[in-house]
Protein backbone atom coordinates (compact mmCIF):
# COMPACT_ATOMS: atom_id res chain seq x y z
CA UNK A 1 0.00 0.00 0.00
CA UNK A 2 1.12 3.70 -0.57
CA UNK A 3 2.09 5.83 1.96
CA UNK A 4 3.35 9.33 2.29
CA UNK A 5 6.13 10.84 4.86
CA UNK A 6 6.44 14.85 5.42
CA UNK A 7 9.55 15.63 6.86
CA UNK A 8 8.86 18.42 9.29
CA UNK A 9 5.79 19.17 11.43
CA UNK A 10 6.44 22.45 11.25
CA UNK A 11 8.46 24.69 9.30
CA UNK A 12 9.13 28.88 10.04
CA UNK A 13 10.40 30.85 7.20
CA UNK A 14 10.42 35.15 6.95
CA UNK A 15 8.40 36.83 4.72
CA UNK A 16 9.93 36.82 1.46
CA UNK A 17 12.05 33.70 1.97
CA UNK A 18 12.06 30.47 0.07
CA UNK A 19 9.83 28.15 1.30
CA UNK A 20 10.83 24.33 0.74
CA UNK A 21 8.14 21.09 2.18
CA UNK A 22 9.61 17.81 2.22
CA UNK A 23 7.00 14.85 1.06
CA UNK A 24 8.48 11.53 0.09
CA UNK A 25 6.03 8.95 -0.80
CA UNK A 26 6.61 4.83 -0.61
CA UNK A 27 3.98 3.19 -3.71
CA UNK A 28 4.44 -0.09 -5.54
CA UNK A 29 2.91 1.61 -8.48
CA UNK A 30 3.84 4.74 -10.46
CA UNK A 31 1.82 7.13 -7.88
CA UNK A 32 -0.21 10.09 -8.73
CA UNK A 33 0.79 13.01 -6.17
CA UNK A 34 -1.07 15.65 -4.55
CA UNK A 35 -0.40 18.86 -2.42
CA UNK A 36 -3.03 20.40 -0.04
CA UNK A 37 -3.25 23.53 2.21
CA UNK A 38 -5.83 23.99 5.03
CA UNK A 39 -6.10 27.16 6.30
CA UNK A 40 -7.95 26.83 10.02
CA UNK A 41 -11.39 25.69 10.19
CA UNK A 42 -11.62 24.83 6.91
CA UNK A 43 -11.92 21.94 4.52
CA UNK A 44 -8.44 20.77 2.46
CA UNK A 45 -7.89 22.62 -0.98
CA UNK A 46 -5.89 21.59 -4.51
CA UNK A 47 -2.96 23.02 -4.49
CA UNK A 48 -1.58 21.35 -7.00
CA UNK A 49 -1.12 17.31 -8.53
CA UNK A 50 1.40 15.67 -10.49
CA UNK A 51 0.38 12.41 -12.57
CA UNK A 52 2.06 11.90 -15.60
CA UNK A 53 4.71 13.81 -17.86
CA UNK A 54 6.51 17.07 -16.80
CA UNK A 55 8.05 16.35 -13.32
CA UNK A 56 7.98 19.91 -12.81
CA UNK A 57 4.20 20.88 -11.06
CA UNK A 58 3.08 24.24 -10.74
CA UNK A 59 -0.06 25.28 -8.94
CA UNK A 60 -1.85 28.20 -6.99
CA UNK A 61 -0.57 31.16 -5.27
CA UNK A 62 2.96 30.45 -6.89
CA UNK A 63 3.86 27.12 -5.46
CA UNK A 64 5.37 24.38 -7.44
CA UNK A 65 7.03 20.85 -6.74
CA UNK A 66 8.52 18.53 -8.57
CA UNK A 67 8.29 14.79 -9.05
CA UNK A 68 11.78 13.13 -8.59
CA UNK A 69 11.24 8.99 -8.80
CA UNK A 70 15.15 8.27 -7.91
CA UNK A 71 14.27 10.11 -4.62
CA UNK A 72 11.08 9.10 -4.39
CA UNK A 73 10.05 12.75 -3.37
CA UNK A 74 7.66 15.20 -4.20
CA UNK A 75 8.65 18.51 -2.40
CA UNK A 76 6.49 21.61 -2.23
CA UNK A 77 8.79 25.04 -2.84
CA UNK A 78 7.81 28.82 -3.04
CA UNK A 79 10.54 31.17 -3.98
CA UNK A 80 8.99 34.02 -1.91
CA UNK A 81 6.66 33.32 1.36
CA UNK A 82 4.06 35.83 1.90
CA UNK A 83 1.84 36.05 4.89
CA UNK A 84 -0.89 34.26 3.56
CA UNK A 85 0.56 31.31 2.75
CA UNK A 86 0.57 30.41 7.05
CA UNK A 87 -1.38 27.20 6.65
CA UNK A 88 -0.81 23.17 7.49
CA UNK A 89 0.05 21.90 3.89
CA UNK A 90 -0.47 18.07 3.43
CA UNK A 91 1.41 15.89 0.65
CA UNK A 92 -0.98 12.67 -0.59
CA UNK A 93 -0.18 9.73 -2.82
CA UNK A 94 -2.98 7.91 -4.54
CA UNK A 95 -2.51 4.41 -7.07
CA UNK A 96 -4.64 3.82 -9.92
CA UNK A 97 -7.63 2.74 -8.26
CA UNK A 98 -7.49 6.32 -6.05
CA UNK A 99 -6.80 5.44 -3.41
CA UNK A 100 -6.11 8.52 -1.60
CA UNK A 101 -3.64 8.44 1.75
CA UNK A 102 -2.28 11.63 3.25
CA UNK A 103 0.60 12.38 5.31
CA UNK A 104 0.72 13.95 9.01
CA UNK A 105 1.58 17.60 7.70
CA UNK A 106 3.27 20.56 7.75
CA UNK A 107 2.27 23.91 9.35
CA UNK A 108 4.06 26.66 7.79
CA UNK A 109 4.33 29.89 9.76
CA UNK A 110 5.45 33.22 7.98
CA UNK A 111 7.76 35.16 9.82
CA UNK A 112 7.24 39.36 9.16
CA UNK B 1 -21.51 22.93 -8.66
CA UNK B 2 -22.49 23.77 -4.62
CA UNK B 3 -19.01 21.58 -3.79
CA UNK B 4 -18.90 18.73 -1.64
CA UNK B 5 -21.60 19.58 1.85
CA UNK B 6 -21.49 18.35 5.20
CA UNK B 7 -23.77 18.72 7.54
CA UNK B 8 -23.99 18.93 10.78
CA UNK B 9 -20.43 21.57 11.09
CA UNK B 10 -20.74 20.58 14.60
CA UNK B 11 -21.65 18.02 17.17
CA UNK B 12 -21.63 17.52 20.49
CA UNK B 13 -22.59 14.54 22.16
CA UNK B 14 -22.53 12.69 25.41
CA UNK B 15 -20.12 9.28 25.83
CA UNK B 16 -22.09 6.81 24.62
CA UNK B 17 -24.63 8.38 22.49
CA UNK B 18 -24.88 7.65 18.51
CA UNK B 19 -24.28 10.25 16.08
CA UNK B 20 -24.80 10.38 12.22
CA UNK B 21 -23.27 12.90 9.44
CA UNK B 22 -24.07 13.08 6.26
CA UNK B 23 -22.49 14.37 3.06
CA UNK B 24 -23.60 15.38 0.08
CA UNK B 25 -20.71 14.94 -2.85
CA UNK B 26 -20.40 16.84 -6.22
CA UNK B 27 -23.35 15.98 -8.13
CA UNK B 28 -21.29 13.95 -10.44
CA UNK B 29 -18.54 11.82 -8.95
CA UNK B 30 -18.98 8.67 -8.23
CA UNK B 31 -16.04 7.97 -5.86
CA UNK B 32 -16.48 9.17 -1.95
CA UNK B 33 -14.66 9.17 0.87
CA UNK B 34 -14.31 8.83 4.76
CA UNK B 35 -11.43 10.79 6.96
CA UNK B 36 -10.48 11.09 10.31
CA UNK B 37 -8.95 14.39 11.47
CA UNK B 38 -7.37 15.09 14.63
CA UNK B 39 -5.68 18.29 16.15
CA UNK B 40 -2.26 18.46 14.41
CA UNK B 41 -2.57 15.03 12.44
CA UNK B 42 -3.26 14.50 8.63
CA UNK B 43 -6.32 13.01 7.26
CA UNK B 44 -6.79 9.28 8.03
CA UNK B 45 -8.31 6.97 5.89
CA UNK B 46 -11.69 5.44 6.99
CA UNK B 47 -13.54 4.42 4.13
CA UNK B 48 -14.51 4.61 0.60
CA UNK B 49 -17.52 4.15 -1.55
CA UNK B 50 -17.19 3.39 -5.62
CA UNK B 51 -20.78 4.48 -6.32
CA UNK B 52 -23.28 2.35 -3.72
CA UNK B 53 -20.68 -0.27 -3.14
CA UNK B 54 -18.10 0.46 0.15
CA UNK B 55 -14.88 -0.91 -1.58
CA UNK B 56 -12.16 -0.98 1.58
CA UNK B 57 -12.41 0.23 5.35
CA UNK B 58 -9.64 0.81 7.41
CA UNK B 59 -8.59 -0.81 10.65
CA UNK B 60 -9.43 1.95 12.31
CA UNK B 61 -13.18 1.60 11.45
CA UNK B 62 -14.41 0.09 14.88
CA UNK B 63 -17.36 -1.85 14.60
CA UNK B 64 -19.08 1.21 16.37
CA UNK B 65 -18.96 3.01 12.90
CA UNK B 66 -20.82 2.13 10.08
CA UNK B 67 -21.01 4.10 6.60
CA UNK B 68 -23.62 3.75 4.01
CA UNK B 69 -23.79 5.48 0.56
CA UNK B 70 -27.65 4.06 -0.29
CA UNK B 71 -28.13 4.88 -4.48
CA UNK B 72 -24.61 6.23 -4.86
CA UNK B 73 -25.58 9.31 -3.90
CA UNK B 74 -25.35 10.99 -0.58
CA UNK B 75 -23.37 9.24 2.31
CA UNK B 76 -23.80 8.80 6.32
CA UNK B 77 -21.38 8.18 8.56
CA UNK B 78 -22.40 6.59 12.23
CA UNK B 79 -20.80 6.11 15.35
CA UNK B 80 -22.64 4.15 17.92
CA UNK B 81 -21.39 4.36 21.61
CA UNK B 82 -19.51 7.33 21.36
CA UNK B 83 -16.39 7.69 23.16
CA UNK B 84 -14.34 10.93 24.04
CA UNK B 85 -11.26 9.43 21.56
CA UNK B 86 -13.91 9.64 18.47
CA UNK B 87 -13.89 13.37 19.37
CA UNK B 88 -12.11 14.72 15.56
CA UNK B 89 -12.93 16.49 12.46
CA UNK B 90 -14.91 13.84 9.99
CA UNK B 91 -14.04 14.65 6.50
CA UNK B 92 -15.87 13.92 3.09
CA UNK B 93 -14.65 14.16 0.20
CA UNK B 94 -15.32 13.40 -3.77
CA UNK B 95 -13.95 12.17 -6.88
CA UNK B 96 -14.93 11.53 -10.14
CA UNK B 97 -12.87 8.20 -9.74
CA UNK B 98 -10.77 8.75 -13.22
CA UNK B 99 -7.40 7.66 -12.43
CA UNK B 100 -5.55 10.59 -11.04
CA UNK B 101 -8.15 13.05 -10.28
CA UNK B 102 -7.98 14.99 -6.94
CA UNK B 103 -10.07 14.21 -3.83
CA UNK B 104 -12.83 17.66 -3.23
CA UNK B 105 -13.29 17.79 0.54
CA UNK B 106 -15.84 19.30 2.26
CA UNK B 107 -15.45 22.11 4.74
CA UNK B 108 -16.42 18.79 7.91
CA UNK B 109 -17.95 18.08 10.70
CA UNK B 110 -16.33 18.59 13.98
CA UNK B 111 -17.75 16.19 16.77
CA UNK B 112 -17.04 16.68 20.36
CA UNK B 113 -17.59 13.85 22.94
CA UNK B 114 -18.13 15.09 26.36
Amino acid sequence: AQSVTQLGSHVSVSEGALVLLRCNYSSSVPPYLFWYVQYPNQGLQLLLKYTTGATLVKGINGFEAEFKKSETSFHLTKPSAHMSDAAEYFCAVSDPDNDMRFGAGTRLTVKP
Amino acid sequence: DTGVSQDPRHKITKRGQNVTFRCDPISEHNRLYWYRQTLGQGPEFLTYFQNEAQLEKSRLLSDRFSAERPKGSFSTLEIQRTEQGDSAMYLCASSPGRKGTEAFFGQGTRLTVV
